[in-house]
């Protein structure tokens, strides 16, 4: 069966430290793969969507790599700031109308 | 103007109840989705629809029943609800390969 794996259940870091979270999969070929932020009570917000074609994704602090080989992409935070502290949600996607979560990983980062 | 709205954002319930759960977009996306989020955290979906047709429909009980009147709106039945469908709910809606928006989520608490 599909399987949508994120690393550990929370990760701790200091304020200006790059965060590295990771996303493995099996059983899966997806089309794309997107990255949602999720802050208690609230619904999850996309973050960035990376294709199966590309390597490397950026957009400002944040950084998403897609490896098809490995089955895994990695979502980088620069410079975190305590305001970055939330719950990180991969989702991959093979036709347009599936969108499938991963387990998730809560970030905390301490000033 | 909210892209995703979804009411109500609380419901408590008896064991046995029927109830309702409405969702509406103004976004003019073709797909919406229905999600459930458990204790840990877990985001899993429950139902999509594409222009008003059921394209997936995971391994939910038959006692949830998505309707979609129009392109804009997903509401979602559930019928003699029991203590394991305490959850939140999430509606969402996407437009091809695009993000996906969400809901602000309805905590269902059964009891």
């Amino acid at each position: 069966s599909q399987k949508i794996e994120q690393n550990s259940e929370a990760l701790n870091i200091q304020e200006g430290k790059t965060a590295t979270l990771t996303c493995n999969y099996t059983n899966y070929s997806p089309a794309y793969l997107q990255w949602y932020r999720q802050d208690p009570g609230r619904g999850p917000v996309f973050l960035l969507l990376i294709r199966e074609n590309e390597k490397e994704k950026r957009k400002e602090r944040l950084k998403v790599t897609f490896d098809t080989t490995l089955k895994q992409s990695l979502f980088h935070i620069t410079a975190s700031q305590p305001a970055d502290s939330a719950t990180y949600l991969c989702a991959l996607v093979r036709n347009t109308d599936k969108l499938i979560f991963g387990t998730g990983t809560r970030l905390q980062v301490f000033p | 103007d909210t892209a995703v709205s979804q009411t109500p954002k609380y419901l408590v319930t008896q064991m046995g109840n029927d109830k309702s759960i409405k969702c509406e977009q103004n976004l003019g996306h073709d797909t919406m989705y229905w999600y459930k989020q458990d204790s840990k955290k877990f985001l899993k979906i429950m139902f999509s629809y594409n222009n008003k047709e059921l394209i997936i429909n995971e391994t939910v009980p038959n006692r949830f029943s998505p309707k979609s009147p129009d392109k804009a709106h997903l509401n979602l039945h559930i019928n003699s609800l029991e203590l394991g469908d305490s959850a939140v709910y999430f509606c969402a809606s996407s437009q091809g390969d695009r993000a996906a928006f969400f809901g602000q989520g309805t905590r269902l608490t059964v009891v």
